[in-house]
């Protein structure tokens, strides 16, 4: 049982590249979502998705854009990376059924914006 | 909007004394109550929730956590630490709005616990 799956894990962008991070999850569940963890700032949140073609913005949505490809898969994209992007990136889903209001993550993803 | 705090960023702590990770939140509507644990290099996973009925919930690891609404705290406890709860533990906040199903994050305390 994959849960929900991140790639890359690892990513080296210089300032002003671009890069998409792909998640999936194989749960059925409906809302998925993105963070991004800092030291000392734990997780904050990007975007999420509470159902297929629903996005809305979280906490520190500048600089990214999201797109919920079907109900499986969630994407955030980077059109041009800053320093300040430097980050591990993780994707969640929420089950609304038996662990009612639990988060699923992925592995995360570590980027390095030079 | 929902906010949550988390009183100590570091808790070194003797391995086999008790231990409590504070934490307080904020929010305009009903909220539902979560602790997360994340071990070095992995991603997060769930302690314990708090939906509804007894204030006292009890997760996995000996782990327990008491819900007080008036004081809108949410503290994680345990009577004896071992070397392996050593982690950093999170503690979170959702709310249902009309974007969904919203879960917001403290910053965290990492929990030492020292032989």
């Amino acid at each position: 049982n994959a849960g929900v799956t991140q790639t890359p894990k690892f990513q080296v962008l210089k300032t002003g590249q671009s890069m998409t991070l792909q998640c999936a999850q194989d749960m059925n569940h409906n809302s998925m979502y993105w963070y991004r963890q800092d030291p000392g700032m734990g997780l904050r949140l990007i975007y999420y998705s509470a159902s297929e073609g629903t996005t809305d913005k979280g906490e520190v949505p500048n600089g990214y854009n999201v797109s919920r490809l079907n109900k499986r898969e969630f994407s955030l994209r980077l059109e041009s990376a800053a320093p300040s992007q430097t980050s591990v990136y993780f994707c969640a889903s929420i089950s609304t059924r038996g662990s009612w209001g639990e988060l699923f993550f992925g592995e995360g993803s570590r980027l390095t914006v030079l | 909007a929902q906010s949550v705090t988390q009183l100590d960023s570091q808790v070194p702590v003797f391995e086999e004394a008790p231990v409590e990770l504070r934490c307080n939140y904020s929010s305009s509507v009903s909220v539902y109550l979560f602790w997360y644990v994340q071990y070095p290099n992995q991603g997060l996973q769930l302690l314990l929730k708090y939906l509804s009925g007894s204030t006292l919930v009890k997760g996995i690891n000996g782990f327990e956590a008491e819900f007080n609404k008036s004081q809108t705290s949410f503290h994680l406890r345990k009577p004896s630490v071992h070397i392996s709860d050593t982690a950093e533990y999170f503690c979170a906040v959702s709310a249902i709005n009309t974007g969904g199903f919203k879960t917001i994050f403290g910053a965290g305390t990492r929990l030492f616990v020292k032989a």
